[in-house]
């Protein structure tokens, strides 16, 4: 069974610039989440999606971050214009159920972003 | 609001050490709690889950104990190797949806 896919794994931008993460997650799974983990941090829930629906967004920056998840299916997060306290890695995770606490999360690489 | 803390933040022991890492949060009313070791570079694996219902979890070298009423789980390593250094995350599910709230994760490194 493939793992969550995302792409790229590294990305380097200057302060203001755009940037967009992509994750594939394991074919079937209905809820799909992104996480921010910053250096010396846990990861931290952005936002998360049941099917193509958020269920959760409570943490996302909305004045410069954006997330799709097109047909239920792939998803992009894109922050626009990216800032110096933007610099982390990007997890994307996805289970098979509609979010319930006894779904098991299956986690991407990440996408380590860098800021200058 | 959960909150979850790791003790050490940082951890060096010699090969074929046993050693326990610490993991406490703040609201007792948890489902389950997961431990999770990240490689650097690598995404999170998960490799226990204790469910609210037990006291512990075993896994090869690897045993989680959960006592909710103190709000404290350890992850208890035997006979530590090499292999063994990472990350290891603990982490319990929010008080609604599947938000899963880390703590910053202890860095071991196991030395040959």
């Amino acid at each position: 069974e493939a793992g969550v896919a995302q792409s790229p794994r590294y990305k380097i931008i200057e302060k203001r610039q755009s940037v967009a993460f992509w994750c594939n997650p394991i074919s079937g799974h209905a809820t799909l989440y992104w996480y921010q983990q910053i250096l010396g941090q846990g990861p931290k829930l952005l936002i998360q999606f049941q099917n193509n629906g958020v269920v959760d967004d409570s943490q996302l920056p909305k004045d410069r971050f954006s997330a799709e998840r097109l047909k239920g299916v792939d998803s992009t997060l894109k922050i626009q214009p990216a800032k110096l306290e933007d610099s982390a890695v990007y997890l994307c995770a996805s289970s098979l159920g509609s979010g319930r606490v006894t779904d098991t999360q299956y986690f991407g690489p990440g996408t380590r972003l860098t800021v200058l | 609001k959960q909150e979850v803390t790791q003790i050490p933040a940082a951890l060096s022991v010699p090969e074929g050490e046993n050693l326990v890492l610490n993991c406490s949060f703040t609201d007792s009313a948890i489902y389950n709690l997961q431990w999770f070791r990240q490689d650097p570079g690598k995404g999170l694996t998960s490799l226990l889950l204790i469910q609210s219902s037990q006291r512990e979890q075993t896994s090869g070298r690897l045993n989680a104990s959960l006592d909710k009423s103190s709000g404290r789980s350890t992850l208890y390593i035997a006979a530590s190797q090499p292999g063994d250094s990472a990350t290891y995350l603990c982490a319990v599910p929010a008080e609604y949806g599947n938000k899963l709230v880390f703590g910053a994760g202890t860095i071991l490194r196991v030395k040959s």
